[in-house]
């Protein structure tokens, strides 16, 4: 079974430049989650869809950062303008389930950013 | 919403000795608790889980325990090797949504 994929995987931009991410969850996982994580800390979330509807995005910061979940499978992620606490590692990861018991959120290899 | 707390932040240990990492959590609606490792420039990748209707789990050299009373988890890795040196992460969950401690950097010193 093909794994999460996430391109770029590094990107390094200026500040208030736009950038965006790309992830393609594993085939019929019905939940997509976007994560935050900064040198050091755990996985912070910034965005969750269900199907192509979003189910949780108190965290995400509206006023620049945006996603969008095409046709329930693909997902991107773009942030503008770009600020220097921006950089960190965006993770994306997928879940089978649709509400009900929880399962494991399989994780792709991040996309580190650095704004300079 | 759930707070997760873990610690030790850094933990060091000889080849062959136990590790132990603790995390606890505030939301009682929590039901199913992962534990990740994350290698440099990887994902978080799943090492074991365990839900709320189960007190222990164990795999092989790893173990992980719950207390829903006290609300907090633990993790346990025996005989420590090389290869377990990586950043731990404990997570909470209820439905699909995840809630991750700050991570626990393990070094087993060969």
């Amino acid at each position: 079974e093909a794994g999460v994929a996430q391109s770029p995987r590094y990107k390094i931009i200026e500040k208030r430049q736009s950038v965006a991410f790309w992830c393609n969850p594993i085939s019929g996982h019905a939940t997509l989650y976007w994560y935050q994580q900064i040198l050091g800390q755990g996985p912070k979330l910034l965005i969750q869809f269900q199907n192509n509807g979003v189910v949780d995005d108190s965290q995400l910061p509206k006023d620049r950062f945006s996603a969008e979940r095409l046709k329930g499978v693909d997902s991107t992620l773009k942030i503008q303008p770009a600020k220097l606490e921006d950089s960190a590692v965006y993770l994306c990861a997928s879940s089978p389930r649709v509400g009900g018991m929880a399962t494991e959120a399989f994780f792709g290899q991040g996309t580190r950013l650095t704004v300079v | 919403g759930e707070n997760v707390e873990q610690h030790p932040s850094t933990l060091s240990v000889q080849e062959g000795d136990s590790a132990v990492i603790k995390c606890t959590y505030s939301d009682s609606a929590s039901n199913y608790f992962p534990w990740y490792k994350q290698e440099l420039g990887k994902g978080p990748q799943l090492i074991i889980d365990i839900r709320s209707n189960v007190g222990e789990k164990k795999d092989q050299r790893i173990a992980v325990t719950l207390n829903k009373t006290a609300k907090h988890f633990s993790l346990h890795i025996t005989e420590t090797q090389p290869e377990d040196s990586a950043v731990y992460f404990c997570a909470a969950s209820k439905g699909n949504q995840f809630y991750f401690g700050t991570g626990t950097s393990l070094t087993v010193i060969p």
